[in-house]
């Protein structure tokens, strides 16, 4: 079947460490993004890419890096630089249109990171 | 003031019931996009507008560009129904998605 895997879903680190987060999709879709979740407040983005080995910053890149070498991988990197990385992380893709990616988003089922 | 605005925050309901959930915007927007989360947190798709109104099922998603204002409808309410209801757009021009808060709703039986 079709879709978006992350992994771990429970993720621990201790303070100070680097952890990447995996996220691999089989939908031949051109664009993936990362967002962050923490309790309250809207979903973030973090990272996108619209194709590979090209990504642009999001609205809360500071603290994180990613990589696309893959058409299907799309991995994060939580530096330690990144003041507050406990919170739950959500990789997604689209199909990309005309040079924009206008279509639906498909979600992974997330990685909840914990930084002890 | 968040680009995007939901109400009400929490809502619980009586199976049956007619259920509306409300998102406001303040940016131009390509799209708009009506989310359900679980309590596992995974993510599912339910509509994507740009206009008018779309139907799946029990779901009724309507969007009025010029109020920049959008509903998400739920018919004859069902326990399973129970999940956090998220409104997302894309900003005209933009890459990714602005989310809202997000809705809980509770339905009880």
């Amino acid at each position: 079947d079709g879709g978006i895997t992350q992994s771990p879903k429970y993720l621990f680190r201790k303070e100070g460490q680097n952890v990447t987060l995996s996220c691999e999709q089989n939908l031949n879709h051109d664009a993936m993004y990362w967002y962050r979740q923490d309790p309250g407040q809207g979903l973030r983005l973090i990272y996108y890419s619209q194709i590979v080995n090209d990504f642009q910053k999001g609205d809360i890149a500071e603290g994180y890096s990613v990589s696309r070498e893959k058409k299907e991988s799309f991995p994060l990197t939580v530096t330690s630089a990144q003041k507050n990385p406990t919170a739950f992380y959500l990789c997604a893709s689209s199909i990309e249109t005309s040079g924009r990616a206008r279509d639906e988003q498909f979600f992974g089922p997330g990685t909840r990171l914990t930084v002890l | 003031k968040n680009e995007v605005e939901q109400s009400p925050q929490n809502l619980t309901a009586q199976e049956g019931e007619f259920i509306t959930i409300n998102c406001s915007y303040s940016v131009g927007i390509s799209a708009l996009h009506w989310l359900q989360q679980h309590p596992g947190g995974g993510i599912v798709s339910l509509f994507m507008l740009s206009s008018g109104k779309k139907k799946h099922g029990r779901l009724i998603a309507t969007i009025n560009i010029q109020e920049k204002h959008s509903s998400l409808h739920i018919t004859a309410s069902h326990p399973r129904d129970s999940a956090v209801y998220i409104c997302a757009v894309r900003r005209g021009g933009a890459d990714g998605l602005t989310f809202g808060k997000g809705t809980h709703l509770i339905i009880q039986p």
